[in-house]
């Protein structure tokens, strides 16, 4: 069974241009997160898909971060405009189940790097 | 909100047992997950517990109290491989996971 996959593994963007990051769920995962982790603190929540829709977006920093998971498979985190504090390791996962929040398994990361 | 305490770095020698501790403070608190993550990789799981308990799975056990807000990890028979760091991190329910700043574990031979 293939893991979690997460597309770049990095990138390097300058301040004020666009990226898209991507997650590959495990198969038949309804539920899938996003974390991000800037170097030196912890891991932080993002938000939680379920199937296509948002079930929790409290941890989104500002509206310059967009989420989304069309059809209820893969799904993309958009940073438009990049600034320098977006910097970090951006960490996909997936889960099944009413446990799902307790048994989460994560993707390799997204290393963003905003010069 | 939630927050979670647990030691910065904690050193064993292969073969031995360590244990690994986590205070939480929270709102809605549903249950507590551990995490290994090697060298900045993906972060793996390990053990939850949703109850009261010790939760076993094969060299790896947690545990938790609800009443004193605390659970651990112990980790038995380390092995070299074992040096990582490892996170406690708490659900307050269907979504959100709060993770501490993580443990580094550092096995000697």
């Amino acid at each position: 069974e293939a893991g979690v996959t997460q597309f770049p593994s990095h990138s390097v963007i300058e301040k004020g241009q666009t990226v898209t990051l991507r997650c590959d769920p495990i198969s038949g995962h309804d539920n899938l997160y996003w974390y991000r982790r800037v170097m030196g603190k912890e891991i932080k929540f993002l938000l939680h898909f379920v199937k296509e829709s948002k079930q929790d977006e409290s941890g989104m920093p500002n509206n310059r971060f967009l989420a989304e998971r069309t059809g209820g498979t893969y799904s993309t985190l958009k940073v438009q405009p990049a600034e320098l504090e977006d910097s970090g390791v951006y960490f996909c996962a997936s889960s099944q189940g009413r446990q799902g929040a307790l048994e989460q398994y994560f993707g390799p990361g997204t290393r963003l790097t905003v010069t | 909100g939630q927050s979670l305490e647990q030691p910065s770095e904690v050193t064993a020698v292969e073969g031995a047992i360590v244990q690994i501790n986590c205070t939480y403070q929270t709102s809605g608190f549903y249950g507590l997950s551990w995490y290994q993550q090697h060298d900045g990789g993906a972060p793996t799981f390990l053990s939850y517990n949703a109850l009261d308990g010790l939760e076993e799975t094969g060299r790896f056990s947690s545990f938790l109290s609800r009443s004193d807000s605390y659970g651990y990890l112990l980790l038995q028979e380390l092995q070299m491989k074992d040096s990582a760091s490892y996170f406690c991190a708490a659900s307050s329910g269907y979504s959100t996971l709060t993770f501490g700043k993580g443990t580094m574990l550092l096995v000697s031979p």
